[in-house]
């Protein structure tokens, strides 16, 4: 079985600033994907970024990077210069040889101006 | 141009009845999908089927069952609706390669309201 932990059931960011959350898995399997979703109010899952496991690089997209643990079985999201437009639930996910997504119970971030 | 397009985005019904949600997509995917996303927003894997197989969560009803006419759709049947069936529905679908990410696109979701 496959679970995904998200210890921060709320975060908070001053506009501009940095922000970390993070995401803890386990999984028996050695092949496997991780994702960030984002869930505005307006309730659409929007994929933020991926990693794929066997890949040392940690993915970067743009304003947003992970770092990829996998020795800990960890993969944090990292949203630099946040803006108003990243408030949103964030969701971690995690997808093996079933193609099905685990998801973790989602972060509530909130960028103040 | 929607990918994956879910109708209707509303649903309010009483207990008992039964009903369905459909499920479209036009990305030339061949898996799909229906995930749950309960009051607390926790999102749980309820089915995925391409044309060659069906797996579906054992901790889910056989009152809820999914129909494909075909590649693109992927129905969600719910029949003798009860209270706890109120929730949000997504419907996702991915491509099914050999070996690579499974990035799966997500439908608009469909809130229902069992009264």
């Amino acid at each position: 079985a496959q679970t995904v932990t998200q210890s921060q059931p709320e975060m908070s960011v001053q506009e501009a600033e940095t922000v970390t959350l993070s995401c803890t898995y386990d999984t028996s399997e050695s092949d496997y994907y991780l994702f960030w979703y984002k869930q505005p109010p307006s309730r659409q899952m929007i994929l933020v970024i991926r990693q794929e496991a066997y890949k040392q690089q940690n993915a970067t997209e743009n304003r947003f990077s992970v770092n990829f643990q996998k020795a800990a079985k960890s993969f944090s999201l990292k949203i630099s210069d946040s803006q108003l437009g990243d408030a949103a639930m964030y969701f971690c996910a995690l997808s093996g040889s079933a193609r099905q997504l685990t998801f973790g119970s989602g972060t509530q971030l909130t960028v103040l101006p | 141009d929607t990918a994956v397009s879910q109708t209707p985005k509303y649903l309010v019904t009483q207990m008992g009845n039964d009903k369905s949600i459909k499920c479209e997509q036009n990305l030339g995917h061949d898996t799909m999908y229906w995930y749950k996303q309960d009051s607390k927003k926790f999102l749980k894997i309820m089915f995925s089927y391409n044309n060659k197989e069906l797996i579906i969560n054992e901790t889910v009803p056989n009152r809820f069952s999914p129909k494909s006419p075909d590649k693109a759709h992927l129905n969600l049947h719910i029949n003798s609706l009860e209270l706890g069936d109120s929730a949000v529905y997504f419907c996702a679908s991915s491509s099914l390669p050999g070996r690579g990410i499974n990035e799966q696109y997500f439908g608009p979701g469909t809130r229902l309201t069992v009264t």
